[in-house]
């Protein structure tokens, strides 16, 4: 596709389940961005995955937290025994390198947790 | 680290005005970009313009410019000639190089909304 896609667009889930989240970045694009939107805590950077690697994961606010990236493309966020707090918009951005370039932002993940 | 101030959390113009949103930052990098990115009610954040710290001339981008002041560490986008698709949120966002791997910091965000 042309653009950064996210899956799904909507979930909701019960306390204490683990959920994953996908995001396929543009293709070529060797750096891969998570980001998480949530009212009280604004837009806030969770990890960054330079091809398979991820040298940043300093914004994982807990250990339930894990992501991994594969083949240098598809990357997978998954939050485990998910908590309330954990509702929010996670947004995956995407960019040809690191450093001084434009990141392309897919539409975002709601997750709900009841 | 870096941080971003946007002091204005709603504004909103009527069509065809203009209109300035302000942002101020920290860094202690002396090479980097800074961003506006704008996210309608649909979500999809998009990057309005960009500047790059070590360029003297502001960026323009048909009807959007900014205005960077790089001593002060400040950074406003101007919009001119407001359209009723330029509704939403609009966050401004440095971004450092090195071992800030090109993460971007956000600010809060101001909401604007054009009226017809």
């Amino acid at each position: 596709g042309a653009g950064v896609s996210q899956s799904p667009s909507n979930k909701v889930t019960e306390k204490g389940k683990d959920v994953e989240l996908r995001c396929d970045p543009i293709s070529g694009h060797t750096a891969l961005y998570w980001y998480r939107q949530s009212l009280g805590q604004g837009l806030e950077f969770l990890i960054y995955f330079q091809g398979n690697s991820a040298p940043d994961k300093s914004g994982l606010p807990s250990d339930r937290f894990s992501a991994e990236r594969t083949g240098g493309s598809v990357s997978t966020l998954t939050i485990q025994r998910t908590q309330q707090e954990d509702s929010a918009v996670y947004l995956c951005a995407s960019s040809r390198r690191t450093s001084y370039n434009e990141q392309f932002f897919g539409p975002g993940t709601r997750l709900t947790v009841l | 680290a870096q941080t971003v101030t946007q002091s204005q959390p709603e504004m909103s113009v009527q069509e065809a005005e203009t209109v300035t949103l302000s942002c101020t930052y920290d860094t202690s990098e002396n090479n980097y970009y800074l961003f506006w990115y704008k996210q309608p009610p649909s979500r999809q954040m998009i990057l309005v313009i960009r500047q790059e710290a070590y360029k003297q001339q502001n960026a323009t981008e048909n009807r959007f410019s900014v205005n960077f002041q790089k001593a002060a560490k400040s950074f406003s986008l101007k919009i001119s000639d407001s359209q009723l698709g330029d509704t939403a949120m609009y966050f401004c966002a440095p971004q450092a190089g090195g071992t800030s791997y090109g993460k971007l910091t956000f600010g809060q965000g101001t909401i604007l909304t054009v009226h017809p």
